[in-house]
């Protein structure tokens, strides 16, 4: 079956411009998550979601970033007014529920200028 | 406290040898689980190996093995016969408790080189 997809691949854009970045989880998974990397470091976690819910948004950076997901399954991640810091690598995953491991999708690699 | 922590930032190894990447967790919670994923320059990150709070033995997926030490809090990966694909990032991870969507806590990384 597919993994986790997610679109676009790659994203430039001028600072103060609003960007979505899209999920597609694995068929089934009830949890969605994103996660920021920024070169050469760690994940940094922002948001869960379990179904259409997110009960934990305490990751998220500032106001300018919000997220949905819709239907228990596509998530968009908006980040308005894009600052430079912004820039980095959007990760998401999925996973099945209980004890499960999250799967990764490729990536959206993020560049502000 | 970091909740993951990973104090080799690099390591090097001889193709077909073995290497340790290190890995100790802080937790309180009787139940979590602990991750490796590996992410190669491609940038993917992916799945190596799960082992449970409960599991009695360590966990083993072909040439990946987790060293679980419950006492020291400390779940090193072993990759044995090294080959030069797994050159890469190693991330060791934790999800507290048992519920769906508990955060998962990464580590910083270990950057492996195999060297032929």
């Amino acid at each position: 079956g597919a993994g986790v997809s997610q679109s676009p691949s790659n994203k430039v854009t001028e600072k103060g411009k609003d960007v979505e970045l899209r999920c597609d989880p694995i068929s089934g998974h009830t949890a969605l998550y994103w996660y920021r990397q920024s070169l050469g470091q760690g994940l940094e976690f922002l948001i869960y979601f379990q179904g259409n819910s997110a009960p934990d948004k305490s990751g998220l950076p500032s106001d300018r970033f919000s997220a949905e997901r819709t239907g228990g399954s596509v998530s968009t991640l908006t980040i308005q007014r894009t600052q430079q810091e912004d820039s980095a690598v959007y990760l998401c995953a999925s996973s099945l529920g209980g004890v499960d491991t999250q799967y990764f999708g490729p990536g959206t690699r993020l560049t502000v200028l | 406290a970091q909740k993951i922590t990973q104090t080799q930032p690099g390591m090097f190894v001889q193709e077909k040898e073995a290497v340790t990447l290190d890995c100790t967790y802080d937790t309180s919670d009787p139940s979590y689980g602990l991750f490796w994923y590996k992410q190669p320059s491609s940038g993917e990150m992916i799945f190596l190996i799960y082992q449970g709070s409960y599991d009695q033995q360590n966990a083993t997926e072909g040439r990946y093995s987790l060293n679980f030490q419950k006492a020291r809090k400390s779940a090193n990966l072993v990759i044995s016969a090294s080959q030069l694909g797994d050159s890469a990032m190693y991330f060791c991870a934790m999800r507290e408790g048992l519920d769906t969507g508990n955060q998962f806590y990464f580590g910083t990384g270990t950057s492996l080189t195999v060297i032929p």
